[in-house]
Formats: C-alpha cells, structure tokens, sequence
C-alpha cells in the first residue's frame, strides 16, 4: 500500500529555516516523480516545486515564490523526500503535502499534510 | 503562466442531483488537466486525469471532459459523501497552477 507521511512542521520566526521530511511507503521513492504543495488556512492550493526521478537525476523545479528559498533533495537510502525552507515568511504559512505522481507522470497520492507557521 | 478558473465558487444542491463545474484555462492545455477533491480538514484526492480518466477506486458518478481551454467535472448524482471543494490543476507547463476551488455542499 502506498504511504506518504509528512514530518517537520511546526512554529518559525520570520526569516528562520524549517526542513520538512515525507516518508514514503510501499513504493521505490526513486522511480518517481515528486511535488510538494501547500495550502494556506482557509485559501486553495498551491504548487510548491518537483523533484525528477531518479533517471533524470533528481533534476527539481520550483514555484516563482519560492525559488531560491526553498530546496528539494531526497534521500534514497530513506525512500525519503525533503523540502528545505530558508529566509521563511508570513506568506510561507500553509500545510504542506507531499504529492506522488505515478510512471506516467500523473499525481496519484497525496501525504495528510504537516502545518508549518511562521510568526514571531 | 498559465491561469486556471473554476465556476461556480460554490454550490448547493440535493442528494442525486447532477452537479457540473467549470474549469477554463487562459490558454490552450490539451487535456493535461487533473481534478482533485477534498473533504474538510483532509488532504486533496485525486479523481480524475488527463481530463477524463478516473483514477482507480473512484465512483463511476465522476466524469471528467474537455480538451483545450474549457473542463468540466460532472457529478452524475451526488451524495451525501461528496461535500468536499473540489480543484482542478493544469500540468501541461510550470509553474503547475491550480484553480480557486469549487464547494460542493448539499441542500
């Protein structure tokens, strides 16, 4: 059965750091394409960026608002997927999921989400 | 970037009504286009791909059609288990763009 499960949110100071994990489950991580997405309280979604499979090197693709701030890695000895967030602001709060799409590049599963909020 | 509107922003209707919303796109996306529904305080399901294939284990009620600019995700008869807002997403270029949602609540 595939599993996605989201780690890490919590409370950050504007301009403070916070690395969001998603494990996953009953799948090969690397065989994947991944996205994360995020929803702010009360608002729609919005996608966050994508990392590659692994035969495309893990090659990522981010979202205008979060280029240069955010960082997708993995780590396949984990079967695990990461979401690095520098230079945090008010805007960056939202729960965020972690997304798989299947061999043909379509998303099939979404993680529970995890909350992350940035105030002061 | 590419643009996506939902239509209506919400709707009431009765159990076994059809129930039809509207997505367009502010330009041409082949039919690279993914519905997803979510119910309150969980996480986005995916019904339906490459405009109208259902995903595996999703009622035959939903529907999906279009090609192009304009969608449309069909409910045939709702049911109670369907409150939820519903999103569609384009996925022919990045940034990927969702549309505002649409709130499915039953009368």
């Amino acid at each position: 059965e595939v599993q996605l499960v989201e780690f890490g949110g919590g409370l950050v100071q504007p301009g403070g750091s916070l690395r969001l994990s998603c494990v996953a489950s009953g799948f090969t991580l690397s065989d994947h394409y991944m996205d994360w997405a995020r929803q702010a309280p009360g608002k729609g979604l919005e996608w966050v960026g994508r990392s590659r499979a692994k035969g495309e090197n893990y090659a990522p693709q981010y979202a205008a608002s979060v280029t240069g701030r955010f960082i997708i890695s993995r780590d396949p000895s984990k079967n695990s997927l990461y979401l690095q967030m520098n230079s945090l602001k008010t805007e960056d709060t939202a729960v965020y999921y972690c997304v798989r799409l299947n061999l043909n590049y379509v998303v099939d599963y979404w993680g529970p989400g995890t909350l992350v909020t940035v105030s002061s | 970037d590419i643009q996506m509107t939902q239509s209506p922003s919400s709707l009431s209707a009765f159990v076994g009504d059809r129930v039809i919303i509207t997505c367009r796109a502010s330009q041409g996306i082949s039919n690279n286009l993914a519905w997803f529904q979510q119910k309150p305080g969980k996480a986005p399901k995916s019904l339906i791909y490459a405009a109208s294939s259902l995903q595996s284990g999703v009622p035959s009620r939903f529907s999906g059609s279009g090609s192009g600019t304009d969608f449309t995700l069909t409910i045939s008869s709702l049911q109670p288990e369907d409150l939820a807002t519903y999103y569609c997403q384009q996925y022919k270029s990045y940034p990927l763009t969702f549309g505002g949602g649409t709130k499915v609540e039953i009368k």
